[in-house]
């Protein structure tokens, strides 16, 4: 059974850093590509960032491009996200995601970030 | 990366057939095949409905389907039923500078 499981969201100051891991398991890890899609409160769906299987090649929002880095360690079957200069409209539940590089295909249950002072 | 544009609310009777129009551009749904639809219920997260235009992931029923037509893409669901209130997200590959991926801005459908 596919399972993702985010972990590291929390309260954090405007300007602030935090790192978002996801455990994955039930599948090959190293053979799909990973997403990080978010979700404000009461809002619509947000691409955020891509990395591919090997993590050779990374791809972000306009919105987090600079601010935000992804990764993977395959040898531990987990992604990460690294944000940093945080603003409140980063606000959000991230969701760790499954695919390829062109179709997100399982989803975990996401982690809330709040940015707030 | 503008939001491909979805009506706000769709509603049907139970039994009877929608469809929602996800349009986008010549950019993304129309200049390529990786159109995909995701439902999401409250507090859940979102599921994949549809993948590529048109295909049903393994298990998934056949009352869902999808189509393409230019720069506008549309997901039909038919024998409504009562499970199928949720919001619904259409998503498309894009890669206009770099590989990227734009979702829709979200139908909520309502079951009468």
């Amino acid at each position: 059974e596919v399972q993702l499981v985010e972990s590291g969201g929390g309260v954090i100051q405007p300007g602030g850093s935090l790192r978002l891991s996801c455990a994955a398991s039930g599948f090959t890890f190293d053979d799909y590509a990973m997403h990080w899609v978010r979700q404000a409160p009461g809002k619509g769906l947000e691409w955020v960032s891509l990395i591919s299987g090997d993590g050779g090649s990374t791809y972000y929002a306009d919105s987090v491009k600079g601010r935000f880095t992804i990764s993977r360690d395959n040898s531990k079957n987990s992604l990460y996200l690294q944000m940093s200069s945080l603003r409140t409209d980063d606000t959000a539940l991230y969701y760790c995601a499954k695919g390829s590089m062109d179709t997100v295909d399982f989803w975990g249950q996401g982690t809330l970030v709040t940015v707030s002072s | 990366q503008s939001a491909l544009t979805q009506p706000a609310s769709v509603s049907g009777s139970p039994g009877q057939s929608i469809t929602i129009s996800c349009t986008g551009t010549s950019s993304d749904v129309g200049g390529y095949n990786y159109v995909s639809w995701y439902q999401q219920h409250p507090g859940k997260a979102p599921k994949l409905m549809i993948y590529e235009v048109s295909n049903r992931p393994s298990g998934l029923s056949n009352r869902f389907s999808g189509s393409k037509s230019g720069n506008t893409a549309s997901l039909t669901i038919s024998g409504l039923r009562a499970e199928d209130e949720a919001d619904y997200y259409c998503s498309s590959y894009t890669n206009t500078y770099t590989p990227s991926y734009v979702f829709g801005t979200g139908t909520k459908v309502t079951v009468l």
